[in-house]
């Protein structure tokens, strides 16, 4: 059982647009979440998180939005950049178990010149 | 610049080996993790450790094991490899309280033929 997911496995968008990366959890404990970018053959990076206790969390191009009562988050880059090209993950944890983290499947973000 | 080192980037091994996959953080972090990436499944936490000597069975640790004898190092074990073993191996590492998620190793990209 997936507790956290990613439904869209890839998203294209045209440079200077908004690209907008959705991910939905079902774990109610989960209270701090991460997003993590991959490029090929490297490890994943990380790119921004946010606490429960907040609803978004911003930095520079990227925003990240979490609504608790719909166990929904997003991520918002503004604008898109042919260099944001990459998977980028969506990582839950919780609180009480702040060892581990539960990723999504990933969504391939492809930033058109 | 803070660095968490896999041992090789790329394996390729034959059915029934036992398989090392080496890890080394130097961060000095408590806590040091082994995922697979695997298309479609994001990545799945294998086996996991909080100290020198101590680990933990994460999602999917049939057919693995694991070994942390000193704190900077974490080593991933296939006892017998199979071909549903082939895979990405990703190492992480964190301070206790993860605040500040995971730092990454580039991926060690294993086939078993």
């Amino acid at each position: 059982d997936q507790q956290v997911k990613q439904n869209s496995p890839s998203l294209s968008v045209q440079e200077g647009r908004i690209s907008i990366l959705n991910c939905d959890y079902t774990n109610s404990m989960f209270d701090y979440f991460l997003w993590y970018k991959k490029y090929p053959a490297e490890g994943p990076t990380f790119l921004i998180s946010i606490s429960s206790i907040k609803d978004k969390n911003e930095d520079g191009r990227f925003t990240v939005f979490l609504n608790k009562s719909a166990k929904h988050l997003s991520l918002h880059i503004v604008p898109s950049q042919p260099g944001d090209s990459a998977v980028y993950f969506c990582a839950a944890s919780e609180s009480g178990s702040a060892r581990q983290l539960t990723f999504g499947s990933g969504t391939q973000l492809t930033v058109l010149p | 610049d803070v660095k968490v080192t896999q041992s090789s980037r790329y394996l390729v091994k034959r059915t029934g080996e036992k398989v090392f996959l080496e890890c080394v953080q130097d961060m000095d972090h408590e806590n040091m993790f082994w995922y697979r990436q695997d298309p479609g499944l994001g990545l799945r936490l294998i086996y996991f450790s909080y100290d020198v000597k101590m680990k933990e069975k994460g999602d999917i640790p049939e057919g693995y094991s694991v070994s942390r004898e000193k704190k900077e190092r974490f080593s991933l074990i296939l006892e017998s490899a199979s071909t549903n073993q082939t895979s990405m191996y990703l190492c992480a590492s964190s301070i206790r309280q993860m605040a500040y998620g995971y730092t990454f190793g580039s991926g060690t990209r294993l086939t078993v033929v």
